[in-house]
Protein backbone atom coordinates (compact mmCIF):
# COMPACT_ATOMS: atom_id res chain seq x y z
CA UNK A 1 0.00 0.00 0.00
CA UNK A 2 0.91 3.64 -0.81
CA UNK A 3 1.12 5.70 2.38
CA UNK A 4 3.48 7.87 4.83
CA UNK A 5 3.29 7.43 8.21
CA UNK A 6 4.44 10.24 10.83
CA UNK A 7 5.10 9.53 14.44
CA UNK A 8 7.02 11.74 17.15
CA UNK A 9 4.47 14.16 18.04
CA UNK A 10 4.13 15.16 21.93
CA UNK A 11 3.97 17.45 24.30
CA UNK A 12 7.01 19.68 25.04
CA UNK A 13 7.71 22.70 26.85
CA UNK A 14 8.97 25.93 24.84
CA UNK A 15 12.48 25.65 24.16
CA UNK A 16 12.76 22.08 24.22
CA UNK A 17 12.91 19.32 21.33
CA UNK A 18 11.33 16.66 19.35
CA UNK A 19 12.26 14.52 16.15
CA UNK A 20 9.41 13.43 13.94
CA UNK A 21 9.81 11.01 11.64
CA UNK A 22 8.25 9.52 8.08
CA UNK A 23 7.75 6.04 7.00
CA UNK A 24 7.17 5.69 3.63
CA UNK A 25 5.85 2.59 1.74
CA UNK A 26 4.83 1.61 -1.53
CA UNK A 27 6.74 3.64 -3.81
CA UNK A 28 10.04 4.22 -4.83
CA UNK A 29 11.36 6.72 -2.08
CA UNK A 30 14.61 7.38 -3.58
CA UNK A 31 12.43 8.86 -6.67
CA UNK A 32 11.50 11.57 -4.84
CA UNK A 33 11.55 14.91 -2.75
CA UNK A 34 10.26 15.11 0.40
CA UNK A 35 8.57 17.85 2.66
CA UNK A 36 7.21 18.31 5.88
CA UNK A 37 3.83 20.88 6.12
CA UNK A 38 2.06 21.67 9.09
CA UNK A 39 -1.19 23.11 10.01
CA UNK A 40 -1.71 25.33 13.26
CA UNK A 41 -5.21 24.96 15.13
CA UNK A 42 -7.75 25.74 13.18
CA UNK A 43 -5.55 27.56 10.57
CA UNK A 44 -4.21 26.96 7.18
CA UNK A 45 -1.24 24.93 5.47
CA UNK A 46 2.39 25.99 5.90
CA UNK A 47 5.10 24.67 3.94
CA UNK A 48 7.80 23.69 6.80
CA UNK A 49 10.94 22.09 4.61
CA UNK A 50 11.88 19.93 2.23
CA UNK A 51 14.89 17.47 0.65
CA UNK A 52 15.90 16.11 -2.21
CA UNK A 53 16.06 12.50 -3.10
CA UNK A 54 19.48 12.18 -2.22
CA UNK A 55 19.55 14.44 0.60
CA UNK A 56 21.72 17.01 -1.05
CA UNK A 57 19.56 19.80 -0.85
CA UNK A 58 17.31 20.96 2.00
CA UNK A 59 15.37 24.39 2.16
CA UNK A 60 13.18 25.82 4.87
CA UNK A 61 10.77 28.08 5.33
CA UNK A 62 12.27 31.32 6.66
CA UNK A 63 10.85 31.17 10.02
CA UNK A 64 11.82 27.63 11.12
CA UNK A 65 15.43 28.31 9.35
CA UNK A 66 18.47 27.46 12.15
CA UNK A 67 15.84 25.76 14.55
CA UNK A 68 14.62 22.49 12.57
CA UNK A 69 16.76 20.06 10.33
CA UNK A 70 15.27 17.96 7.50
CA UNK A 71 16.87 14.72 6.65
CA UNK A 72 16.62 11.51 5.24
CA UNK A 73 17.51 7.67 5.18
CA UNK A 74 16.77 6.15 2.01
CA UNK A 75 18.04 3.12 3.48
CA UNK A 76 14.57 3.39 5.98
CA UNK A 77 12.29 4.78 3.51
CA UNK A 78 12.04 7.30 6.39
CA UNK A 79 12.50 11.13 6.40
CA UNK A 80 12.96 12.97 9.80
CA UNK A 81 12.53 16.50 11.25
CA UNK A 82 14.50 17.54 13.95
CA UNK A 83 12.40 20.56 16.32
CA UNK A 84 15.14 22.76 18.38
CA UNK A 85 14.22 25.65 20.50
CA UNK A 86 10.56 25.09 19.99
CA UNK A 87 8.15 27.97 20.59
CA UNK A 88 4.63 28.24 20.79
CA UNK A 89 3.31 28.77 17.15
CA UNK A 90 5.16 25.62 16.43
CA UNK A 91 1.81 24.04 17.92
CA UNK A 92 0.71 22.12 14.71
CA UNK A 93 -0.37 19.02 12.76
CA UNK A 94 2.79 18.00 11.15
CA UNK A 95 2.15 16.08 7.83
CA UNK A 96 4.75 14.57 5.76
CA UNK A 97 3.98 14.54 2.01
CA UNK A 98 5.26 13.17 -0.96
CA UNK A 99 6.35 15.60 -4.07
CA UNK A 100 5.04 15.14 -7.23
CA UNK A 101 5.16 17.19 -10.21
CA UNK A 102 6.20 20.43 -8.10
CA UNK A 103 3.12 19.69 -6.28
CA UNK A 104 2.46 17.44 -2.93
CA UNK A 105 0.29 13.94 -4.39
CA UNK A 106 0.47 11.96 -1.46
CA UNK A 107 0.42 12.78 2.43
CA UNK A 108 0.12 11.37 5.77
CA UNK A 109 -2.29 11.64 8.35
CA UNK A 110 -0.03 13.89 10.28
CA UNK A 111 1.54 13.81 13.97
CA UNK A 112 0.55 16.53 16.36
CA UNK A 113 3.26 18.97 18.27
CA UNK A 114 1.81 21.20 21.10
CA UNK A 115 4.65 23.31 22.55
CA UNK A 116 3.21 24.73 25.63
CA UNK A 117 4.06 25.16 29.53
CA UNK B 1 7.94 34.31 1.12
CA UNK B 2 4.66 36.03 2.23
CA UNK B 3 1.25 33.73 2.02
CA UNK B 4 -0.69 33.72 -0.99
CA UNK B 5 -4.13 35.76 -1.24
CA UNK B 6 -7.18 34.05 -1.47
CA UNK B 7 -11.12 34.66 -0.29
CA UNK B 8 -12.09 33.78 3.25
CA UNK B 9 -15.16 31.93 1.88
CA UNK B 10 -17.16 31.59 -0.83
CA UNK B 11 -20.31 29.88 -1.34
CA UNK B 12 -22.45 27.93 -4.09
CA UNK B 13 -25.90 26.32 -4.83
CA UNK B 14 -25.96 22.72 -6.30
CA UNK B 15 -25.47 22.84 -9.82
CA UNK B 16 -24.17 26.10 -9.64
CA UNK B 17 -20.44 27.08 -10.57
CA UNK B 18 -18.10 29.37 -8.38
CA UNK B 19 -14.35 30.15 -8.94
CA UNK B 20 -12.23 30.67 -5.83
CA UNK B 21 -9.03 33.12 -6.79
CA UNK B 22 -5.25 32.82 -5.59
CA UNK B 23 -3.13 35.97 -5.78
CA UNK B 24 0.76 36.38 -5.47
CA UNK B 25 3.29 38.13 -7.57
CA UNK B 26 5.47 38.02 -10.11
CA UNK B 27 8.26 35.76 -8.18
CA UNK B 28 5.48 32.85 -7.45
CA UNK B 29 2.29 32.47 -8.87
CA UNK B 30 3.10 34.85 -11.87
CA UNK B 31 6.37 33.48 -12.82
CA UNK B 32 5.97 29.84 -12.50
CA UNK B 33 3.51 27.26 -13.83
CA UNK B 34 4.05 24.87 -10.60
CA UNK B 35 0.59 25.99 -9.29
CA UNK B 36 -1.17 23.55 -7.42
CA UNK B 37 -4.64 23.06 -5.48
CA UNK B 38 -6.17 21.41 -2.53
CA UNK B 39 -9.12 20.13 -0.94
CA UNK B 40 -9.50 19.91 2.57
CA UNK B 41 -12.58 18.60 4.33
CA UNK B 42 -12.68 19.13 8.16
CA UNK B 43 -10.65 16.55 10.24
CA UNK B 44 -8.98 15.22 6.71
CA UNK B 45 -5.95 15.17 5.18
CA UNK B 46 -5.08 17.79 2.34
CA UNK B 47 -5.93 16.28 -1.56
CA UNK B 48 -4.45 17.51 -4.39
CA UNK B 49 -7.05 18.44 -7.05
CA UNK B 50 -4.85 20.73 -9.41
CA UNK B 51 -1.27 20.95 -10.31
CA UNK B 52 0.94 22.46 -13.25
CA UNK B 53 -2.10 25.39 -12.74
CA UNK B 54 -4.88 23.01 -14.93
CA UNK B 55 -4.05 19.20 -15.00
CA UNK B 56 -5.81 16.75 -12.89
CA UNK B 57 -4.45 13.98 -10.95
CA UNK B 58 -6.50 10.93 -11.61
CA UNK B 59 -9.41 10.59 -9.95
CA UNK B 60 -10.45 13.65 -9.95
CA UNK B 61 -13.69 14.92 -11.72
CA UNK B 62 -13.93 17.17 -14.84
CA UNK B 63 -15.75 19.56 -12.54
CA UNK B 64 -12.54 21.06 -11.25
CA UNK B 65 -10.65 22.87 -13.58
CA UNK B 66 -7.74 25.64 -12.96
CA UNK B 67 -6.65 28.67 -14.96
CA UNK B 68 -4.20 31.59 -14.49
CA UNK B 69 -3.66 35.02 -15.72
CA UNK B 70 -0.99 37.20 -14.38
CA UNK B 71 -0.41 37.21 -10.85
CA UNK B 72 -3.84 35.04 -9.95
CA UNK B 73 -4.65 31.30 -10.34
CA UNK B 74 -8.48 30.53 -10.18
CA UNK B 75 -10.03 27.00 -9.25
CA UNK B 76 -13.37 26.59 -10.37
CA UNK B 77 -15.97 24.21 -9.49
CA UNK B 78 -19.04 23.36 -11.60
CA UNK B 79 -22.02 21.15 -11.24
CA UNK B 80 -21.16 22.18 -7.23
CA UNK B 81 -22.21 18.97 -5.09
CA UNK B 82 -22.57 18.46 -1.31
CA UNK B 83 -19.79 16.73 -1.04
CA UNK B 84 -17.46 20.01 -2.19
CA UNK B 85 -18.28 21.40 0.35
CA UNK B 86 -14.46 21.78 2.26
CA UNK B 87 -11.74 24.42 2.12
CA UNK B 88 -9.33 24.83 -0.75
CA UNK B 89 -5.76 25.53 -0.74
CA UNK B 90 -3.63 27.28 -3.60
CA UNK B 91 0.01 26.48 -3.59
CA UNK B 92 2.96 27.97 -5.45
CA UNK B 93 6.62 26.39 -5.81
CA UNK B 94 8.62 29.02 -6.92
CA UNK B 95 11.82 26.75 -6.11
CA UNK B 96 13.87 26.87 -3.50
CA UNK B 97 10.71 27.33 -1.36
CA UNK B 98 7.08 26.99 -1.59
CA UNK B 99 3.77 28.57 0.10
CA UNK B 100 0.13 28.29 0.40
CA UNK B 101 -2.35 30.49 0.35
CA UNK B 102 -4.39 31.24 3.37
CA UNK B 103 -7.04 29.09 2.40
CA UNK B 104 -10.79 29.46 1.48
CA UNK B 105 -13.62 27.52 2.80
CA UNK B 106 -16.53 26.70 0.07
CA UNK B 107 -20.08 26.48 1.78
CA UNK B 108 -22.60 24.59 -0.33
CA UNK B 109 -26.13 26.36 0.22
Amino acid sequence: EVQLVESGGGLVQPGGSLRLSCAASGFTFTSHWMSWVRQAPGKGLEWVANIKPDGSEKYYVDSVRGRFTISRDNAKNSIYLQMNSLRAEDTALYYCARDDDMAWGLWGLGTLVTVSS
Amino acid sequence: QSALTQPRSVSGSPGQSVAISCTGTGSDVGGYRFISWYQQHPGKTPKLIIYDVTKRPSGIPDRFSGSKSGNTASLTISGLQAEDEADYYCSSNPGTYKVFGGGTQLTVL
